[in-house]
């Protein structure tokens, strides 16, 4: 069964960077593209990019562009999302989703349970 | 890339049906087949209930369906439960190669 397994819960400072990863398991993971999507507190979904963990390729948010980077690491079916910068208003809960596993193509099918990022002072 | 629009709440008593609606532009909703909708109670991850504007995934009820007319896709809920109340929310591919949700809609069962 598919499985996404997230890093814990972050405090970090504004002006700090933050890396979130997420191993997956139960799929042929170089298969299938995955999208990092967070929801501040009582706020709505964001996109914010995807990657291909095949060769590594990626596409980014345009409002995040040059603070996220999105890596991958074949040999531990893991993929990471690290965003620089931090401000007050990237507090929020982190999730690494899948897409297509399920035949959904564009749509999002396995999500991870989420990582909370705290920022303050 | 701005948000789709949806209302920020629908309501509705035990089996009635319940449309919600999500427009965005030529560019994501109306230019593409690929539009998602996804379920989320609170505190847990959201779920996919469509996807390619129509489609539902395996063990999906039947009482979720959804269509799309030029720039504005809906959802509808028939024979409305109480395990339907969460919060709904439309996504679409973009001509950006991007993808953007909508705002989001509260559901309520009166």
């Amino acid at each position: 069964q598919v499985q996404l397994v997230q890093s814990g819960a972050e405090v970090k400072k504004p002006g700090a960077s933050v890396k979130v990863s997420c191993k997956a398991s139960g799929y042929t993971f170089t298969s299938y593209y995955m999208h990092w999507v967070r929801q501040a507190p009582g706020q709505g979904l964001e996109w914010m990019g995807i990657i291909n963990p095949s060769v590594g390729s990626t596409t980014y948010a345009q409002r995040l562009q040059g603070r996220v980077t999105m890596t991958r690491d074949t040999s531990t079916s893991t993929v990471y999302m690290e965003l620089n910068s931090l401000r007050s208003e990237d507090a929020a809960v982190y999730f690494c989703v899948t897409s297509g596993i399920t035949g959904t193509t564009n749509a999002f099918d396995f999500w991870g349970p989420g990582t909370m990022v705290t920022v303050a002072s | 890339q701005s948000a789709l629009t949806q209302p920020a709440s629908v309501s509705g008593s035990p089996g009635q049906s319940i449309t919600i609606s999500c427009t965005g532009t030529s560019s994501d909703v109306g230019g593409y087949k690929y539009v998602s909708w996804y379920q989320q109670h609170p505190g847990k991850a959201p779920k996919v209930m469509i996807y390619d504007v129509s489609e539902r995934p395996s063990g999906v009820s039947y009482r979720f369906s959804a269509s799309k007319s030029g720039n504005t896709a809906s959802l509808t809920i028939s024979g409305l439960q109480a395990e339907d109340e969460a919060d709904y929310y439309c996504a679409s591919y973009t001509s950006s190669s991007t993808f953007v949700f909508g705002t989001g809609t509260k559901v309520t069962v009166l």
